[in-house]
Parts: structure tokens; C-alpha cells; sequence
């Protein structure tokens, strides 16, 4: 089983629509959990981060964390074109060795 | 000017060239990395510079050799690559390697022919 599972879609969405990407994972241990976001032809970009379980909200965008369920979500709400992009989650472990573990990303298209 | 500049930004080449892929980051940051990015896979980590120290290896084949002259200058120097080497290359920075927010350039699209 992979660390980290993502499903790459494609997932395509009217203008306006609730956008939810998902992550699954399988190591416990995963105690950050981060989504990135990456335009075409660019480097990603860090959209948010959680410690441990909970939720996180900026603007239009809500990350989860599920550690019972070792899932993770990232809610887009009233999503907008610019908002078409691959989504990678991430998570690692506590410590200060520890590295970034990436799904494979899910590319989003916002339709007008 | 971004955080991160990687040059160049497309790269051909064949698969008895030498060639070096470059990265410097304006950030202040102490920690460098080099990932891979490949079509249908998750990014995968080469390399990690912290304090111009190498602290990670993932098992990168020797004909990627990584190098870091500073804190602010990454390079990875490529040779004898086969097609399955086509990639994009990230560079990335953060505070430290423990840094949960990494900062990555716009990366090396790269062609083995």
C-alpha cells in the first residue's frame, strides 16, 4: 500500500461549484499535513498546513484532517476559474529529520 | 523575481552530454532540496542541503550530482541521463529541513533524447 493515496482525476467543475480533494494515508505517524498548489508550467505553492487533526479555514479554502480515518480533505468553495490547478497533498512526520511525502496530485478545471 | 530561481527553465539534451541545472533562492532560508517530478507519480525527493551540508540521498542514481558552493546556490550536475530521466526538476528551499513550508521554483522541464 502507498503512503500517501490521491486520486488524479482529472476533476472538472462549473464556476461557483464546492470543489473537495481528498488524500488517504496509511502511516500514522503523519502528524503535518499540507496542500499545495500547482499551476501548469510552475513550481507548487503552499496553500495551507495543519498540525494533527482538525480543520483550518483561509478565505475560500478548508483543509481537514481525519487521523482516525488517516484521510484528509482540502473544501474550495465557490471555486473560480483561476482556482484550475493540480492539487498535491503532503504530509511528513514529527521531527527534525523527517521528509515531505507527496501524492501524486489532483488536476482541477474550474469552468466558466 | 521569485523566491526561488531555477535556470534554466527547459532543457534538451542527449544522453552523452554534461550538463548542470542551477537554483538560488533569495530567501534567507538554510535548507535546499532537489525533487523530481515525473508525469502520473508523486514529487520525489533527490536530494537535501542543509546549512550547504548534504543530509539526504535517496538512492539517486550517481549520474545526478548535486552541489551547494552556499546556503543560497543549488546545482545539480547531470551526466550520461537515460530517457526515463525526462523530468521536471524542482528546487526548493526552506527555514531548515524540518521546515514545514518549502519554497519551490518554477523548475527545469528536462528532455533526455
Amino acid at each position: 500500500q502507498k503512503e500517501v493515496e490521491q486520486d488524479p482525476g482529472p476533476l472538472s467543475v462549473p464556476e461557483g461549484a464546492i470543489v473537495s480533494l481528498n488524500c488517504t494515508y496509511s502511516n500514522s505517524a503523519f502528524q503535518y499535513f499540507m496542500w499545495y498548489r500547482q499551476y501548469s508550467r510552475k513550481g507548487p505553492e503552499l496553500l495551507m498546513y495543519t498540525y494533527s487533526s482538525g480543520n483550518k479555514e483561509d478565505g475560500r479554502f478548508t483543509a481537514q484532517v481525519d487521523k482516525s480515518s488517516k484521510y484528509i480533505s482540502l473544501f474550495i468553495r465557490d471555486s473560480q476559474p483561476s482556482d484550475s490547478a493540480t492539487y498535491l497533498c503532503a504530509m511528513r512526520k514529527q521531527g527534525g529529520s523527517e521528509k515531505l511525502v507527496f501524492g501524486k496530485g489532483t488536476k482541477l478545471t474550474v469552468n466558466p | 523575481e521569485t523566491g526561488v530561481t531555477q535556470t534554466p527553465r527547459h532543457l534538451v539534451m542527449g544522453m552523452t552530454n554534461k550538463k548542470s541545472l542551477k537554483c538560488e533562492q533569495h530567501l534567507g532560508h538554510n535548507a535546499m532540496y532537489w525533487y523530481k517530478q515525473s508525469a502520473k507519480k508523486p514529487l520525489e525527493l533527490m536530494f537535501v542541503y542543509s546549512l550547504e551540508e548534504r543530509v539526504e540521498n535517496n538512492s539517486v542514481p550517481s549520474r545526478f550530482s548535486p552541489e551547494c558552493p552556499n546556503s543560497s546556490h543549488l546545482f545539480l550536475h547531470l551526466h550520461t541521463l537515460q530517457p526515463e530521466d525526462s523530468a521536471l526538476y524542482l528546487c526548493a528551499s526552506s527555514q531548515g529541513p524540518s521546515n514545514t513550508e518549502a519554497f519551490f521554483g518554477q523548475g527545469t522541464r528536462l528532455t533526455v533524447v
